[in-house]
């Protein structure tokens, strides 16, 4: 089957580092997706992977292992704006739908 | 430029009622996606519609939904005999290239039945 695991909450404090991470089991895997959702607005993108290895975007970097079914986002410098939901989703199957991962609720505290 | 645009922002209605829920996907993009949100969940993935290919329907909970794409822009999904567990943020996404591309959401439509 399908599954996706991802910590339901998450606090860090300002200015510092945070790793959320993810790991699934998807058939037909085709890369992985982060998205950040800000209570009562829509998803935004913020990193794709379907290589191994880690990708840095600013003060946001995302890592994959395809081996392990593994992968994390590194947020750093943490401001309180990250505030937020970080989703993690599989790309499956022969359509490359996305399979969510229920979120990670991330509070920044001063 | 213009996003992803959906329509009712908000829905209220009936045990039993039929609803449409509408969407504008962003000029130019290939692709359309529908997801689910109940509260505190993620995503559920419910259709996608890439150009003239048929969709995959795989994540429609029942056969009181149905989703159409016409002219390859706008999409409806419609829910019929809705139910209390039917309530939901639904969601709406578009995106320029087959998946897996960056998908851009719409803002949703918050379905409630009473």
């Amino acid at each position: 089957g399908q599954n996706i695991d991802q910590p339901t909450e998450m606090t860090a404090t300002e200015g510092a580092i945070v790793q959320i991470n993810c790991t699934y089991q998807t058939s037909g895997f085709n890369g992985l997706f982060w998205y950040q959702q800000h209570a009562g607005e829509a998803p935004t993108f913020l990193s794709y992977n379907v290589l191994d290895g880690l990708e840095e975007k600013g003060r946001f970097s995302s890592f994959l292992s395809r081996s392990k079914g593994y992968s994390y986002l590194l947020l750093k410098e943490l401001q309180m704006k990250d505030s937020a939901s970080y989703l993690c989703a599989s790309v499956s199957g022969g359509y490359n739908k996305l399979i969510f991962g229920a979120g990670t609720r991330l509070a920044v505290h001063p | 430029g213009a996003g992803v645009s959906q329509s009712p922002s908000n829905k209220v209605t009936e045990k039993g009622k039929d609803v449409e829920l509408r969407c504008d996907p962003i000029s130019g993009h290939t692709a359309l996606y529908w997801y689910r949100q109940s509260l505190g969940q993620g995503l559920e993935f419910l259709i996608y519609f890439q150009g003239n290919s048929a969709p995959d329907k795989s994540g429609l909970p029942s056969d009181r939904f149905s989703a159409e794409r016409t002219g390859g822009s706008v999409s409806t999904l419609t829910i019929q005999r809705t139910q209390q567990e039917d309530s939901a943020v639904y969601l709406c996404a578009s995106s320029l290239m087959p998946s897996p591309d960056e998908q851009f959401f719409g803002p949703g439509t918050r379905l409630t039945v009473l």
